[in-house]
């Protein structure tokens, strides 16, 4: 069965703080998909980052970066200088060969960033 | 480009009615997903269409129905409506076989 935990429900940090989140997956396949998804309050699932499962190099973008690591199947998403603005719930997910290429989402993890 | 749009904004219908909620994907993008996400249930699968079959659809019973049209747009009947058919309801379009998909910014459906 294919599975995307996100344990932590919600973390709280103040301004310019750093903050990762967590993703962990369980897959059969070999060839898989992992995303990242930001949902601001207005609800809309913002597209971050996409990582296949034959590329295991770490990604930064401005102050975002992702840390993929098959050999613990994990998918962290960490937050360099945390600015208010990325208060939302983040949501990883996962897309397989086996499937429709439906996402299976964690159940999400929301970010408060306090000023 | 503009992105995925979804309508109405917001539903509100009494139990047993019947809510009709539409989506257009992404120029040039060929497969449309409608996902449920409700209190406390996370974000869930309902329905996969691409070039205007129903290709998937998750673990939703018959009364959520829907197609796809010539133009790739799509449509999300839901018959019977109960209360806890009330939930925000995204539409996401794709292109290519691996590409991420791309959400619109959902129908609040809300059952009394």
């Amino acid at each position: 069965a294919q599975k995307v935990t996100q344990a932590q429900t919600e973390i709280s940090v103040v301004e310019k703080e750093d903050v990762t989140l967590d993703c962990v997956y369980e897959t059969r396949d070999t060839t898989y998909y992992l995303f990242w998804y930001k949902q601001p309050p207005s609800g809309e699932l913002v597209f971050l980052i996409r990582r296949n499962s034959f590329d295991e190099q770490n990604e930064i973008s401005g102050r975002y970066s992702w840390n993929f690591q098959k050999s613990t199947s994990s998918f962290n998403f960490t937050i360099t200088a945390s600015q208010v603005v990325d208060s939302a719930v983040y949501f990883c997910a996962l897309t397989y060969s086996g499937s429709a290429r439906q996402l299976t989402f964690g159940s999400g993890t929301q970010l408060t960033v306090l000023p | 480009e503009a992105g995925v749009t979804q309508s109405p904004t917001h539903l509100i219908k009494t139990r047993g009615q019947q809510a009709t909620l539409r989506c257009s994907p992404i120029s040039g993008h060929t497969s449309v997903y409608w996902y449920q996400q409700a209190l406390g249930l996370g974000l869930q699968f309902l329905l996969w269409y691409d070039e205007g079959e129903e290709r998937n659809r998750g673990n939703f019973p018959p009364r959520f129905s829907g197609r796809q049209f010539p133009n790739y747009s799509s449509e999300l009947n839901v018959n019977a409506l109960e209360l806890e058919d009330s939930a925000l309801y995204l539409c996401a379009s794709r292109k290519g076989e691996w590409n991420e998909q791309f959400f619109g910014p959902g129908t609040r459906l809300t059952v009394l």
